[in-house]
């Protein structure tokens, strides 16, 4: 069924590195697709989003592109800051059975 | 403001009891879900309704119920038959896609985090 592959952590980064979270999807068709960022202690916040081929979600300074080609959607920001540490999770919602499937997180420190 | 509420934020219980987990959503959305994160870990899926009045099993449902008699709640308890409940409670609620709407719109409340004492 359709699915997504996080790249695993953890990844430690100097301030105003950059950072690339890679995430790749395996679907029967062009479903969205989501980042999710979980800051400690908390509940899980819509980072971005893209709907179709080609789209280009972004916010807060992180891109991510819905490429088709290489079924992927991976996480991109130019430069960290110390705010930016957290778990981040690609996920992709199913419509044949109406669940998300989510990578398996990945957590992001950012060392000032 | 639209969002989903959970409450507590931190709910503490003794062996052998039972607590309830409250969700809220004033999103207007169909359907939601209760996953479990434990430290370190990534989401599990314990129930979901997509309809008030009907409720599925997840991944890890034993030891858990749920109901859903409001479209706008929808309750966890986690019962004493669960051997290892101290963890992360999230709910999330979906709206699916239909013909002619635009994209799937998935958000999470803030969490609880349950402790055995």
């Amino acid at each position: 069924g359709d699915s997504v592959t996080q790249m695993e952590g953890p990844v430690t980064l100097s301030e105003e590195a950059f950072l690339t979270i890679n995430c790749t999807y395996t679907a029967t068709g062009y479903p969205s697709l989501f980042w999710y960022v979980q800051y400690p202690g908390e509940g899980l916040q819509l980072l971005l989003k893209a709907t179709k081929a080609d789209d280009k979600g972004s916010n807060k300074g992180f891109e991510a592109t819905y490429r088709k080609e290489t079924t992927s959607f991976h996480l991109e920001k130019g430069s960290v800051q110390v705010s930016d540490s957290a778990v981040y999770f690609c996920a992709l919602p199913r419509s044949n059975d109406y669940k998300l499937s989510f990578g398996a997180g990945t957590t992001v420190t950012v060392r000032a | 403001d639209g969002g989903i509420t959970q409450s507590p934020k931190y709910l503490f219980r003794k062996e052998g009891q039972n607590v309830t987990l409250s969700c809220e959503q004033n999103l207007n959305h169909d359907a939601m879900y209760w996953y479990r994160q434990d430290p370190g870990q990534g989401l599990r899926l314990i129930y979901y309704s997509q309809i008030v009045n009907d409720f599925q099993k997840g991944d890890i449902a034993e030891g858990y119920s749920v109901s859903r008699e409001k479209k706008e709640s929808f309750p966890l308890t986690v019962t004493s038959a669960q051997k290892n409940p101290t963890a992360f409670y999230l709910c999330a609620s979906i709206k699916w896609v239909s013909e002619g709407e635009e994209d799937t719109e998935a958000f999470f409340g803030q969490g609880t985090r349950l402790t055995v004492v």
